[in-house]
């Protein structure tokens, strides 16, 4: 079993529509949870990180996080063509070792 | 703003060449790391250096060494190429280790081996 796993997609969603992004990670003890998008032939940029349990919301972005059924999800809403990209989820786990999943690539069509 | 500078961006090795890939960062961060990235596999760490004068093991750390040669500098060294090294390499930085703290990547280094 991977540490973190994601859903390759692609996920495609219209324009103006809400995009669902979901990781999960097998380590109990995992600390803190990021989600990373990068652009093709780019490299990963940090969106946004989440500790606690429950929602964090940042502009158009919402990060969930759920540590007893140990998945934390990203919400993008009014998605647009811009948006179009691999999103990454990472987390930190005991050891302090930032562990990625494989990326979901998101498309959103005009 | 230069972040966090890796070089060179491409390169072509045979196979058995050996080659070093330099990285540097002026934020004066304590950490550093160098990760692979390959299709489908997200990011795997190679090796990290949670402060100057130490180095440890990440995921995969075969086939690669690393030197953090001071606080800015830390490079990733293939010493006999193999075509399973072909790959995209980044090399990040952070203020530490620990929980929360933001990783800066450079712009990644496309290696083939062939």
């Amino acid at each position: 079993q991977k540490e973190v796993e994601q859903n390759s997609g692609p996920l495609s969603v219209p324009e103006g529509a809400i995009a669902s992004l979901n990781c999960t990670y097998s380590d109990r003890g995992s600390q803190s949870f990021f989600w990373y998008r990068q652009y093709s032939g780019k490299s990963p940029e940090l969106i946004m990180f989440i500790y606690s349990n429950g929602d964090k919301e940042d502009g158009r972005f919402t990060a969930q996080l759920n540590k007893a059924s140990q998945y934390v999800s990203l919400l993008i809403r009014d998605s647009q063509p811009s948006d179009s990209a691999t999103y990454l989820c990472a987390v930190i786990r005991a050891g302090n070792m930032l562990t990625f999943g494989g990326g979901t690539r998101l498309m959103v069509k005009p | 703003n230069a972040g966090v500078t890796q070089t060179p961006k491409f390169q072509v090795l045979k196979t058995g060449q050996s080659m070093t890939l330099q990285c540097a960062q002026d934020m004066n961060h304590n950490s550093m790391y160098w990760y692979r990235q390959d299709p489908g596999m997200g990011l795997r760490l190679i090796y990290y250096s949670a402060s100057e004068g130490t180095t440890d093991k990440g995921e995969v750390p075969n086939g690669y060494n690393v030197s953090r040669l001071n606080k800015r500098e830390f490079s990733l060294r293939l010493e006999s190429a193999a075509p399973s090294q072909t790959s995209v390499y980044f090399c990040a930085s952070s203020e530490g280790p620990s929980s929360g703290n933001t990783i800066y990547f450079g712009e990644g280094s496309w290696l083939t081996v062939v």
